[in-house]
C-alpha cells in the first residue's frame, strides 16, 4: 500500500519570498510522482512530475521538485512566490503497475501569500 | 479544447432526495475518475472507469452510490437517498489512457445536503 504525507497543512509567506512545501511518501514498490495546484473554486492542475530521470523537475509557474529516493520526499520549491500563488497544493503517487495508475493524495498544503 | 465539464457546479437539495452529478471527459480520453473531496478526509478515489468499464469502485462509500458510463463521452454519478455526510465537492477526471499518468481534473461539483 502507499501513503502521502504532506508535512504541513498550512504555509503562510510573503510575496517575493521563496517557499518550500514538504511531501514524504511510504510505498512498497516504486513510484511516480506528481504535484498538482488547486485554486479557489477550480479543479486540480498538474503543476509537475516525477518519472524517471533527472531528479529535479521544472514545473509551471517557477516551481521545481526534487526526487529523494532514500529519503522518499518530493518537496516542492519556489525561490520568490507571487500573490497568485496562494492556493491548495497537493502532492500525489502513482505505484508502477500493470496498467492500473491510480494516483493516491496527500492531505494537502494551504499556500497563503501575504503582500 | 474544452476540458472536462462537469454539471451542475452548484447543487443543493435536501436529505432523502436523489442527486445526478453528470461529467463529460475530454475527447479522445478513455479512463475516467469519480473523486470527492471534503474537509476532513481530503480527496478520495471513488470509482474508476477504462473504456468505458468500471475498473475499480472500491472508493463508493455504500450502495447509496453509483456511477454510470454509456459511453466514452459522458458518465453519471448518482446518490440515492442522499444525506447530510454526501455533502461535498466530487470531482471528475479523464485521462488519454491506462498507462498514461496525468489526470485533467473538471472544476467539480458542490454538493449540499440540508
Amino acid at each position: 500500500a502507499q501513503s502521502v504525507t504532506q508535512l504541513d497543512s498550512q504555509v503562510p509567506v510573503f510575496e517575493e519570498a521563496p517557499v518550500e512545501l514538504r511531501c514524504n511518501y511510504s510505498s512498497s514498490v516504486s513510484v511516480y510522482l506528481f504535484w498538482y495546484v488547486q485554486y479557489p473554486n477550480q479543479g486540480l492542475q498538474l503543476l509537475l512530475k516525477y518519472l524517471s530521470g533527472s531528479t529535479l523537475v521544472k514545473g509551471i509557474n517557477g516551481f521545481e521538485a526534487e526526487f529523494n529516493k532514500s529519503q522518499t520526499s518530493f518537496h516542492l520549491r519556489k525561490p520568490s512566490v507571487h500573490i497568485s500563488d496562494t492556493a491548495e497544493y497537493f502532492c500525489a503517487v502513482s505505484p508502477f503497475s500493470g496498467g492500473y495508475n491510480k494516483l493516491i493524495f496527500g492531505a494537502g498544503t494551504r499556500l497563503a501569500v501575504h503582500p | 479544447d474544452a476540458g472536462v465539464i462537469q454539471s451542475p457546479r452548484h447543487e443543493v437539495t435536501e436529505m432523502g432526495q436523489e442527486v445526478t452529478l453528470r461529467c463529460k471527459p475530454i475527447s479522445g480520453h478513455n479512463s475516467l475518475f469519480w473523486y470527492r473531496q471534503t474537509m476532513m478526509r481530503g480527496l478520495e478515489l471513488l470509482i474508476y472507469f477504462n473504456n468505458n468499464v468500471p475498473i475499480d469502485d472500491s472508493g463508493m462509500p455504500e450502495d447509496r452510490f453509483s456511477a454510470k458510463m454509456p459511453n466514452a463521452s459522458f458518465s453519471t454519478l448518482k446518490i440515492q437517498p442522499s444525506e447530510p455526510r454526501d455533502s461535498a465537492v466530487y470531482f471528475c477526471a479523464s485521462r488519454l489512457g491506462q498507462r498514461s499518468y496525468e489526470q485533467y481534473f473538471g472544476p467539480g461539483t458542490r454538493l449540499t445536503v440540508t
